[in-house]
């Protein structure tokens, strides 16, 4: 089944700063790889996600890139704020049929320091 | 927009009983659901697909007979925790996706459970 590993598990950047979370996954044939923010206690949210159609999509100051090839993808948050600090997940949709079902990696606490 | 509803969002009870933790999608039919359950500083794992109107499909290593998952409507799925222990306290979160192959992905907003 689709295994999903995420690095690194904790990211300290300073202020305005950009960061850079990676992730790989091991089912080729998965197509959907959406990344969550998540606080304390909360449900996920969405903040970004790339189909397996194109290579690079940007949000703003969030952007993801998808290498298909070596089955990996990033996320890349520039100008870092403090509100920026949580636990970002990666994860991918097993399959070509995106049903929904996803497979996450491990996360990583972000921390932004003022 | 689309939302899918948790209730209770926390719970507390005592070792050797059962919980009962619901999930709706509020306003679009959901023929699959997915619960996650998420222990302290670690990620969401998969516990199983909520199928309408079928079985559920649990994912490797968990307890079909513990986690009890039923999908009686569209719109409801529930997971019960049968003779619940310390161990099963955990964050449990369910998701439903609105149709087609680009519909959207919602999570509800998780169920804490205590067990003592």
């Amino acid at each position: 089944g689709e295994n999903v590993e995420q690095h690194p598990s904790t990211l300290s950047v300073q202020e305005g700063d950009s960061a850079v979370i990676k992730c790989t996954y091991s089912d080729s044939a998965s197509n959907y790889f959406p990344w969550y923010k998540q606080e304390l206690g909360k449900r996920p949210q969405l903040i970004i996600d790339i189909r397996s159609n194109v290579g690079e999509k940007k949000d703003q100051r969030i952007a993801v890139t998808l290498n298909k090839t070596a089955k990996h993808f990033s996320l890349h948050i520039t100008e870092t704020q403090p509100e920026d600090s949580a636990v970002y997940f990666c994860a991918a949709s097993p399959g070509s049929s995106n049903t929904g079902k996803l497979i996450f990696g491990q996360g990583t606490t972000l921390q932004v320091k003022p | 927009g689309a939302v899918v509803s948790q209730h209770p969002s926390w719970v507390i009870c005592k070792s050797g009983t059962s919980v009962k933790i619901e999930c709706r999608s509020l306003d679009f039919q959901a023929t699959t659901m997915f619960w996650y359950r998420q222990f302290p500083k670690q990620s969401l794992m998969l516990m199983a697909t909520s199928n309408e109107g079928s079985k559920a499909t649990y994912e490797q290593g968990v307890e079909k007979d513990k986690f009890l998952i039923n999908h009686a409507s569209l719109t409801l799925s529930t997971l019960t925790v049968t003779s619940a222990h310390p161990e099963d306290s955990s964050f449990y979160i369910c998701s439903a996706k609105t149709g087609g192959w680009d519909g959207e992905l919602f999570f509800g907003e998780g169920s804490r459970l205590t067990v003592l």
